[in-house]
This record gives C-alpha cells, sequence and structure tokens, in this order.
C-alpha cells in the first residue's frame, strides 16, 4: 500500500538559507500534519493543515510557513535557517474513521533530515 | 486537556525477559490512546490502538481506567523490539494532532 512520502530525504543547508520541504499524504487523506524531531528529542508538532486550510498550530517559528495544495501534498517553508532548526522533520496524514476504532489514525512518513551548517 | 507521561527514559531488557513500557494519562473525556514505535533510522509508525485490542508484534496494550494507565507489555523480548516507543493520545477528532510524551528508548540485550 501506498505510504506517506517525504521529500527529499536528506537536506543540507546553511545558516540564513531558505529550504522547502515537500509531503504527499497516502491517496485520499485530507489531513497532513508536520512534526519536528530534533537530535535526542521527541517529535514536536508544528502545523496541520485540512481540507487546504490550516487547523491547528503548535511550536513553529514565524520563519516557517506551511500550506497544502489541491492535491493536498503540503510544503514546509522554513527561511533564515538557524542551527537549531538541524532536525528530523516528519509528516503524517490521516483520513476518516479507521476500521471499528472511530479514530482518525495518522500514518508518517520517513521524515526530511534537515542539517544547518 | 489530554497528557500522557512516559517515566522512563531508557529501558534495558535482556532478550526472552518480559517487557513492559509504562504510560500513565491524564484526560478530560474518554482517552483515545496509541503506542507508537520508531525503530532506528525508520520512520514513526502505529503500534496499537487502544479501542482494538490487538496484539501487534507480540505486544498488548490493555487501558487501566482506575489507574489511568496504558502500558505496554511484551512476555518474552526480542532483539528487533530495540526501539523508541511513544505512548499518545489524539485521534478522537478528524484533525486531532499526537501530542507525544518523552518517550522511552527499549534496549533489549543480548
Amino acid at each position: 500500500a501506498a505510504g506517506v512520502i517525504q521529500s527529499p530525504r536528506h537536506l543540507i543547508k546553511e545558516k540564513r538559507e531558505t529550504a522547502t520541504l515537500k509531503c504527499y499524504p497516502i491517496p485520499r487523506h485530507d489531513t497532513v500534519y508536520w512534526y519536528q524531531q530534533g537530535p535526542g528529542q521527541d517529535p514536536q508538532f508544528l502545523i496541520s493543515f485540512y481540507e487546504k486550510m490550516q487547523s491547528d498550530k503548535g511550536s513553529i517559528p514565524d520563519r516557517f510557513s506551511a500550506q497544502q495544495f489541491s492535491d493536498y501534498h503540503s510544503e514546509l517553508n522554513m527561511s533564515s535557517l538557524e542551527l537549531g532548526d538541524s532536525a528530523l522533520y516528519f509528516c503524517a496524514s490521516s483520513q476518516g474513521l479507521s476500521g471499528q476504532s472511530g479514530s482518525y489514525e495518522q500514518y508518517f512518513g520517513p521524515g526530511t533530515r534537515l542539517t544547518v551548517t | 486537556a489530554q497528557r500522557v507521561t512516559q517515566p522512563e527514559k531508557l529501558l534495558s531488557v535482556f532478550k526472552g525477559a518480559p517487557v513492559e513500557l509504562k504510560c500513565n494519562y491524564s484526560y478530560s473525556g474518554s482517552p483515545e490512546l496509541f503506542w507508537y514505535v520508531q525503530y532506528s533510522r525508520q520512520r514513526l509508525q502505529l503500534l496499537l490502538r487502544h479501542i482494538s485490542r490487538e496484539s501487534i508484534k507480540g505486544f498488548t496494550a490493555d487501558l487501566n481506567k482506575g489507574e489511568t494507565s496504558f502500558h505496554l507489555k511484551k512476555p518474552f523480548a526480542q532483539e528487533e523490539d530495540s526501539a523508541m516507543y511513544y505512548c499518545a493520545p489524539g485521534g478522537r477528532f478528524r484533525d486531532d494532532k499526537i501530542i507525544f510524551g518523552k518517550g522511552t528508548r527499549l534496549h533489549i540485550l543480548p
């Protein structure tokens, strides 16, 4: 079965540069979530989109922005990169009720590892 | 607010020994709880959800409302169980974010 696809898998940028991370959800999934996992840290929620509208916002810096497009893929744009932005960025997607549980199970992508030098 | 606590940051267990990863929750309303697992260099993936009462890779987790716990258990640990495990609430509503706890690193000793 198709899974969540993230591109690129690895990215190296210098301080003050910009980066764009892409997420392609599972077909027919309409909700996308972005998480950031710093080295040795736990995943932290950044932002989510449902039907192309921002649905929730977590600890996302103002230097970051994101959007969901008509084909439901999402892009996380990061500007003025800082060393502390080095992390694994996960995208997850969900859609509808999951089997008997009635819960909106999230499926995670493999992540994009961003290194800022 | 939905919150979980995983008191153990690291758990080392010998292969073949029983495993129990602790998770306690505090909730307003009916809890919806999951265990996620992250193997080294792999994506985060769902391991269990409490409502389905299933067993995946030998792991089970029972929701104990009296103790507000959702501990993850496996009777005999295997080396491939070494990973980060996250207990997390959420998923009741369409765009519910997952609020991850600190996670527990399970290290299976040979």
